[in-house]
């Protein structure tokens, strides 16, 4: 099992451009979510999604769009980059929350945008 | 405010040495604590999870202990290889939620031989 693959590794955009990035998981996974990382900053939450075709506001949602149409994939659209935006995106992914306290997040190897 | 502070920042131990980290919350409700590994340029790895009722929780040479009374919680590194040169990230989850876990900023550990 690959488990939480992201693609692309790295990316430079100039301010106003679009892109999206996108998360596949091999592991039926019915949560998945996307982080930005910031020097000196935790991992902030932007979206999430509890099943396929559902999406949720996280702790930073502006600026950014998400889609989960597929199951396995989770995407995370930039519509008009900023140089705020320059961060490391990781995606995550979860099982459905049973019950118990260990729901444990699985994390993939993360995406480094520059915005220029 | 929900906060998750981490000490020391960052941390420089000889191979083969002990090392702990310390992790302070201040976040309400409290469902659970987790440590993470973060390689360089890599996600975040699951160490340990704890709940409220566990004071200690094994993962090979990485014990964490949990104490809910005085929201302290700690990491201790056994025996320390070269590969144990991460950042270390202390989480809390607030509720059985899926969007609240607050994260530190993690301690940077790196190991000399």
């Amino acid at each position: 099992n690959a488990g939480v693959t992201q693609t692309p590794k790295f990316r430079v955009l100039k301010t106003g451009q679009s892109m999206t990035l996108l998360c596949a998981q091999d592991m039926n996974h019915e949560y998945m979510y996307w982080y930005r990382q910031d020097p000196g900053m935790g991992l902030r939450l932007i979206h999430y999604s509890v099943g396929e075709g559902t999406t949720a506001k996280g702790e930073v949602p502006d600026g950014y769009n998400v889609s989960r149409l597929k199951k396995q994939n989770f995407l995370l659209g930039l519509e008009s980059a900023a140089p705020s935006q320059t961060s490391v995106y990781f995606c995550a992914s979860s099982s459905k929350y049973s019950g118990t306290a260990s729901n444990e997040q699985f994390f993939g190897p993360g995406t480094r945008l520059t915005v220029l | 405010k929900n906060q998750v502070e981490q000490s020391p920042q960052s941390l420089i131990i000889l191979e083969g040495k002990n090392c702990t980290l310390q992790c302070n919350y201040t976040v309400s409700p409290f469902s659970n604590l987790r440590w993470y590994k973060q390689d360089t340029g890599r996600g975040p790895v699951s160490l340990t999870i704890m709940t409220f009722s566990e004071n200690t929780k094994s993962n090979g040479r990485y014990t964490a202990t949990l104490d809910a009374d005085t929201k302290q919680s700690s990491l201790h590194i056994t025996a320390s290889q070269l590969s144990d040169s991460a950042s270390y990230i202390c989480v809390v989850d607030r509720s059985y939620n899926t969007d609240k876990l607050i994260f530190g900023t993690g301690t940077r550990l790196q190991v000399f031989p």
